[in-house]
């Protein structure tokens, strides 16, 4: 496994439609995070897994937004009704439990959402 | 509330040249800070990560250091080359809460060839 794979890589849709990204962290690891980036700003923490369990959610996220992971292994972000304002670049990151060098975040290479 | 401020905001340099990113947080109380790099259009990718009882950590010609009392942290970049033209980001993890982190909003840095 060489890394958080992350599909699709663009994604172009109309505004109102549905989208759904995946994301496959690497295997051992089980935290999984979201994160939105948009053009000149941070990333912006979505919600966060460990293992299946989802034990986090950004107040920010509005209830359009879902996030699974039903297995441990491979999550889903949903987008239902796309806006505008949903445009941006969409992070998944992955690492082990542990501390220390376990906290280092392993990124993938992102879903550009473009909502026209 | 945390606040990671990061700068400059943008910094263009000749090759060879050595350099000096800086990195400042409003709550000292942090777990960690870590360094990040982010090509355009690409995801990030991590390249150092600082408990907050270290006081530095180096790969390569990279070294970051950590003053957490004044809430700062830098990133030293040695002998500059193209290849690390990218925007540079850093971020800490609130002491009791390593599930969020929170950003800066990044360095970009151009290195002339």
């Amino acid at each position: 496994d060489t890394g958080v794979s992350q599909n699709p890589r663009h994604k172009i849709t109309k505004r109102g439609q549905n989208v759904t990204f995946r994301c496959d962290p690497i295997s051992e690891h089980n935290r999984l995070y979201w994160y939105r980036q948009t053009l000149g700003q941070g990333p912006e923490f979505l919600t966060y897994f460990q293992n299946e369990a989802q034990l986090e959610k950004s107040r920010l996220l509005s209830d359009r937004f879902s996030a699974e992971r039903p297995k441990g292994s491979f999550s889903t972000l949903e987008i239902q009704r796309t806006e505008q304002g949903d445009s941006a670049m969409y992070l998944c990151a992955s690492r082990p439990s542990g501390a220390g060098i376990d906290e280092k975040l392993f990124f993938g290479s992102g879903t550009q959402l473009s909502v026209l | 509330k945390q606040e990671v401020t990061q700068i400059p905001a943008a910094l263009s340099v000749p090759e060879g040249e050595n350099l000096v990113l800086n990195c400042s947080f409003t709550d000292s109380a942090i777990y960690n800070l870590q360094w990040f790099r982010q090509d355009p259009g690409k995801g990030l990718t991590s390249l150092l990560l600082i408990q907050s009882s270290q006081r530095e950590q180096t790969s390569g010609r990279l070294n970051a250091s950590l003053d957490k009392s004044s809430g700062r942290s830098t990133l030293y970049i040695a002998a500059s080359q193209p290849g690390d033209s990218a925007t540079y980001l850093c971020a800490v993890y609130n002491a009791g809460n390593n599930r969020k982190l929170i950003w800066g909003l990044g360095t970009s840095l151009a290195v002339n060839p």
